[in-house]
């Protein structure tokens, strides 16, 4: 099975742009959650979607927002980016809501400037 | 909110010496998992711990539970330079997919 894959790897942006990220879980699995690692703050939960509902969701501003589709592939999308939001964003699928393992994409590396 | 501290940091240790990270919780758990980032990678599940006191072990990897499900402990025996890496520990606390993660320890294991 293929795994976890991102798009874009790598992205520059300008503050107060916006951007999406995406995500495509390995087949099968319905559940994507998305994190942001940073150097200084190091891995947080950003939010969890299942079979296209947003399950969970961590402590961010309203400027952090998701989606899931049909196919249980996902985007994240920041609005007016901060200078702070630079970091890297890792998404992580499961089978479903009762598998704990997660298996993490190899992330996309937000630049802002 | 929830935090989990790992200790150390960082370890800088010489091939085939033991190493052990810490992770503590400020709350009791529902289970605590274990990740492995290589550098410039992203994290790798590892092992997931679910009762008080469990004890499990990976070829030279043993993970350890505390019986107060607060705490848990990973120990490496023997390292090798493939156990270079930032270990983290994620505390569920009864939700799987919002985990808590650890601050990390970043193991450098030199020749």
């Amino acid at each position: 099975k293929a795994g976890v894959t991102q798009t874009p790897r790598y992205l520059i942006k300008t503050r107060g742009q916006q951007v999406t990220l995406s995500c495509s879980p390995i087949s099968g699995h319905r559940s994507v959650s998305w994190y942001q690692q940073t150097p200084g703050q190091g891995l947080q939960f950003l939010f969890e979607y299942f079979s296209e509902t947003q399950r969970n969701k961590g402590n961010f501003p309203g400027r952090f927002s998701g989606r899931q589709f049909s196919n249980s592939r996902s985007e994240m999308n920041v609005s007016t980016l901060e200078l702070g939001d630079s970091a890297l964003y890792l998404c992580a699928s499961r089978a479903g809501q009762s598998s704990y393992e997660q298996y993490f994409g190899p992330g996309t590396r937000l630049t802002v400037t | 909110g929830q935090q989990v501290m790992q200790i150390p940091q960082y370890q800088h240790v010489q091939e085939g010496e033991d190493f052990t990270t810490y992770c503590n919780s400020s709350t009791t758990l529902s289970n605590i998992q274990w990740y492995k980032q290589r550098p410039g990678g992203h994290p790798v599940f590892l092992i997931q711990l679910v009762k008080s006191g469990e004890v499990k072990k990976q070829k030279r990897l043993t993970f350890q539970f505390g019986e107060a499900k607060k705490n848990s402990s990973l120990h490496i025996t023997a390292t090798q330079t493939t156990d270079v890496g930032t270990y983290f520990c994620a505390a569920d606390t009864g939700t799987a997919s919002k985990l808590t993660f650890g601050t990390g320890t970043r193991l450098q294991v030199t020749l």
